[in-house]
């Protein structure tokens, strides 16, 4: 089946700094992106969809400036998180559509990123 | 709002026991229903969908009835293996003629086999 990779699987942070999450899609060519945030014992929340080329949607609640998304390719997005405190860690799940399959219920996840803010 | 419940882990079996994760849905239309499977270290997998009432969706095993009467998607296998061992998520998402919506997650329910 399709792939996608989540960069890095995990990473430990100060607070204040900023950090970049990368996701691509292996063998596919991903229109759509989404990214996801996963607390603990919770339903993945899906934070904002991107559409290659222009800008991201963001869910009701969810910071655009504080979570950067680009989505510059057909293969990669990536999700920045600015000035992170403690309560930005979480799990960051992507997913991708591919963009033969619009139709259909062909999305595709990564398999997350651990995220850690001293 | 649209949403999904499903039964608390974690769920402890042995090996070649029969498995019932429960799923519950709350939705202001018909939408199609999912369970997606995470293996450990892995991304979200589709496992089964069914689009409409009464539609049973099937895979590796597993099976589950769209039931629009009792609102429900439950997740059951009649034998369980340690490979099975992961985490399960109900998932639901609005269909709005043409397009789709977003995928509307459960809690996931972990399961883990003994041999």
């Amino acid at each position: 089946g399709a792939v996608v990779s989540q960069h890095p699987s995990r990473v430990i942070c100060k607070s204040g700094t900023s950090v970049k999450i990368e996701c691509r899609s292996l063998d596919f060519q991903a229109t759509t992106m989404f990214w996801y945030r996963q607390f603990p014992k919770k339903s993945l929340m899906l934070m904002a969809t991107s559409n290659e080329g222009s800008k991201a949607t963001y869910e009701q609640g969810v910071e655009k400036d504080k979570f950067l998304i680009n989505h510059a390719s057909l293969t990669l997005s990536t999700l920045t998180v600015t000035s992170a405190h403690p309560e930005d860690s979480s799990f960051y799940i992507c997913s991708a559509r591919d963009h033969l399959a619009t139709l259909t219920d062909t999305q595709y996840f990564g398999p997350g990123t651990r995220l850690t803010v001293l | 709002g649209n949403s999904v419940t499903q039964m608390e882990g974690p769920v402890t079996l042995s090996e070649e026991a029969f498995l019932t994760i429960n799923c519950t849905y709350t939705a202001t239309g018909y939408p199609s229903l999912f369970w997606y499977v995470q293996y450990p270290g892995e991304g979200l997998q589709l496992l089964l969908k069914a689009t409409k009432a009464d539609d049973k969706g099937s895979n590796k095993g597993f099976e589950a009835t769209y039931r629009k009467e009792t609102t429900s998607f439950h997740l059951e296998k009649g034998s369980v293996q340690v490979s099975d061992s992961a985490v399960y998520f109900c998932a639901l998402r609005m269909n709005y003629g043409g397009s789709q919506g977003n995928l509307i997650f459960g809690k996931g329910t972990k399961l883990s086999v003994k041999p």
